[in-house]
């Protein structure tokens, strides 16, 4: 079975702090992709990559960087906190091939910024 | 630019009753469908999808059929289950941006027993 972790559920940081969010695909997936979801909103795609070193600016990219040196970690990075990026942050990987392919998703981290 | 809406949720139904979540789409072209779901506390699943017009998609005793004259998706089971208690989001495959998925809002089934 595929299966996409997120390092943590639940996070509470700080304003101002430096988050780190990781995500680990232990499928060879080539694409991942970072979503924040909120309430009425459903998933908001924040930033994508096609392969290691590779990313692309997704709808929401401001306030968010992301690191891609392994094939299988992705992950998601907020410089400087704010509360508005209080969330359920959500990661995704998927098969290589065509864009077709099913979308894998982990469980997600609760993150609440104070 | 492409979009996808949603009913609005909450939506509480008894058990073995009819489901019907709406779903219609914006989108230039003909893009692939899809109904995720999210089990309480879980990422979301893929329930069904749909890849031209016309096509139904079923698992799990839902379906949803692609109709393109309507724009819609709209998701349906016969007979639901306290299990099926979940977020269901309709999405589209949008093709630029590396095949990036589109999600509606987002509908909330609670079933009851």
């Amino acid at each position: 079975d595929v299966k996409v972790t997120q390092s943590s559920r639940y996070l509470v940081k700080r304003t101002g702090e430096k988050v780190f969010l990781e995500c680990v695909q232990d499928m060879d997936h080539e694409n991942m992709f970072w979503y924040r979801q909120d309430p009425g909103l459903g998933l908001r795609l924040i930033y994508f990559s096609y392969d290691v070193k590779m990313k692309e600016k997704g709808d929401i990219p401001e306030g968010y960087s992301v690191s891609r040196e392994k094939k299988e970690r992705f992950s998601l990075i907020l410089e400087s906190a704010s509360t508005n990026q209080t969330s359920m942050y959500l990661c995704a990987s998927r098969t290589p091939g065509t864009v077709y392919n099913e979308q894998f998703f982990g469980p997600g981290t609760r993150l609440t910024v104070l | 630019g492409n979009s996808v809406t949603q009913m609005e949720g909450p939506v509480t139904l008894s058990e073995e009753a009819f489901l019907t979540i709406n779903c219609t789409y914006t989108a230039t072209g003909y893009p692939s469908l899809f109904w995720y779901v999210q089990y309480p506390g879980e990422g979301l699943q893929l329930l069904l999808k749909a890849t031209k017009a016309d096509d139904k998609g079923s698992n799990k005793g839902f379906e949803a059929t692609y109709r393109k004259e309507t724009t819609s998706f709209h998701l349906e089971k016969g007979s639901v289950q306290v299990s099926d208690s979940a977020v269901y989001f309709c999405a589209l495959l949008s093709y630029n941006q590396g095949g990036k998925l589109i999600f509606g809002q987002g509908t909330e089934l609670s079933v009851k027993p």
